[in-house]
Order: structure tokens, then C-alpha cells, then sequence
């Protein structure tokens, strides 16, 4: 069966510092593979997908980039972060082309800037 | 403009009872439209997919529709118990000739089942 990974589970950093999310999928080949941002009291936001190892797509224009190094190892990054960057980070997968529909989430990573 | 919209923002009932909550959605022409339940620091599981084409779809207790006409949904969940209690969302593809999906959610309504 498929299971999605992320780490850390909670982060804490100051404005200005990086960031680095990793995702990570098992037991599944060339995911489409999602970052959201879901801030407190919103819905979810779609902020970048792939379709294939280095294949990223942005969203919405903002602070935060997006790597995919292997196929199933997805990464979000910023240089430097803002207060606004705060918020519930979710990874997702689906499988690729016609069978795409459905969304498998990861269990999230909680992001504080202060 | 398109939007996606759950009304509700939080629903309480008795257990026992049947929940029904409602999505909307204006100037989209979906294919599909998903539910996914979110717990409190969880992320969404999905639930049920139901396609343009199909008018009411079942799992177990839960029963969704799709309207095309009116741009709603209604996903009900019959004989409630308090461990349905969680956010639930509705979802759908704003682009289905993508190549992945980009999937939009409603804000979700926060369902409340007390014994």
C-alpha cells in the first residue's frame, strides 16, 4: 500500500531564516505530487504540483519554492521567510494521467514564523 | 468569479440524526466533485468522488449528490455518531484537462455530533 511522508511534524522559525519541507511517498511510481498551505481558519490553498522528477509548477506567486530531486521525494523551500508564511503545510499525491482525481495527503507540517 | 463555497460554517446535531451539509459552486462546469473529512491537525482523507454524470453516490452511511443545475452538492451522513464529528470539505477540479489535478476546496463545515 501507498504512504506519504513529512517532516518535521511542527516548526518553529524566526522571519528571515530558511525553510525546508520535505515529502516523501512509498509504494507508488511517478506521482503527481502537491504542496498546500492551509492558514488558520481558511481552506486549503494549492501553492505547487508536478507531473515528473524536476516538473514543477507554481501557483500563486510568493516567498516559497518547490524541488522535486527523485521521483518520489518532493521539497518546499523559501530563502527567507515572512510572518505571512505561517500555517498548516500539507503534501499530497495522486497517481498520474486519467486516475489523477483523488488526493492522498500527508500528515502535515505546522509552520510558525515569529 | 469562481468560487467554491460551503455554507455552514459549523453544524450541530444530535446523534442519531441525519447531517446533510451543502457545497455551491459558481462558474465552474466540474466533471467531479469530491468530499474529503479533516480532522483538527490532520490532513483531509478522502471520502467520496462523484462525476457529473452520476445523480447519488453511497458508501456506507454516506450518500452524496450532485446537481449540475442548481451547482450543488449535498453529502448526508445517516445515523450519526459522535466520531463523525470533524471538518468536512468539498472539492473540485478547476482544470480536468491538466495533467494533475488542481483541485480546489470549499472552507469546509465543521461538524459537531453530540450524544
Amino acid at each position: 500500500s501507498q504512504t506519504i511522508h513529512q517532516w518535521p511534524a511542527t516548526l518553529v522559525q524566526p522571519v528571515g531564516s530558511p525553510l525546508s519541507l520535505e515529502c516523501t511517498v512509498e509504494g507508488t511510481s511517478n506521482p503527481n505530487l502537491y504542496w498546500y498551505r492551509q492558514a488558520a481558519g481558511r481552506g486549503l490553498q494549492l501553492l505547487f504540483y508536478s507531473v515528473g522528477i524536476g516538473q514543477i509548477s507554481s501557483e500563486v506567486p510568493q516567498n516559497l519554492s518547490a524541488s522535486r530531486p527523485q521521483d518520489r521525494q518532493f521539497i518546499l523551500s523559501s530563502k527567507k521567510l515572512l510572518l505571512s508564511d505561517s500555517g498548516f503545510y500539507l503534501c499530497a499525491w495522486s497517481h498520474p494521467g486519467l486516475a489523477r482525481d483523488t488526493q492522498y495527503f500527508g500528515p502535515g507540517t505546522r509552520l510558525t514564523v515569529l | 468569479s469562481q468560487k467554491i463555497e460551503q455554507n455552514s460554517e459549523a453544524l450541530n446535531i444530535q446523534e442519531g440524526k441525519t447531517a446533510t451539509l451543502t457545497c455551491n459552486y459558481t462558474n465552474y462546469s466540474p466533471a467531479y466533485l469530491q468530499w474529503y473529512r479533516q480532522d483538527p491537525g490532520r490532513g483531509p482523507v478522502f471520502l467520496l468522488l462523484i462525476r457529473e454524470n452520476e445523480k447519488e453516490k453511497r458508501k456506507e452511511r454516506l450518500k452524496v449528490t450532485f446537481d449540475t443545475t442548481l451547482k450543488q452538492s449535498l453529502f448526508h451522513i445517516t445515523a450519526s455518531q459522535p466520531a463523525d464529528s470533524a471538518t468536512y470539505l468539498c472539492a473540485l477540479d478547476r482544470a480536468p484537462d491538466s495533467s494533475a489535478s488542481k483541485i480546489i476546496f470549499g472552507s469546509g463545515t465543521r461538524l459537531s455530533i453530540r450524544p
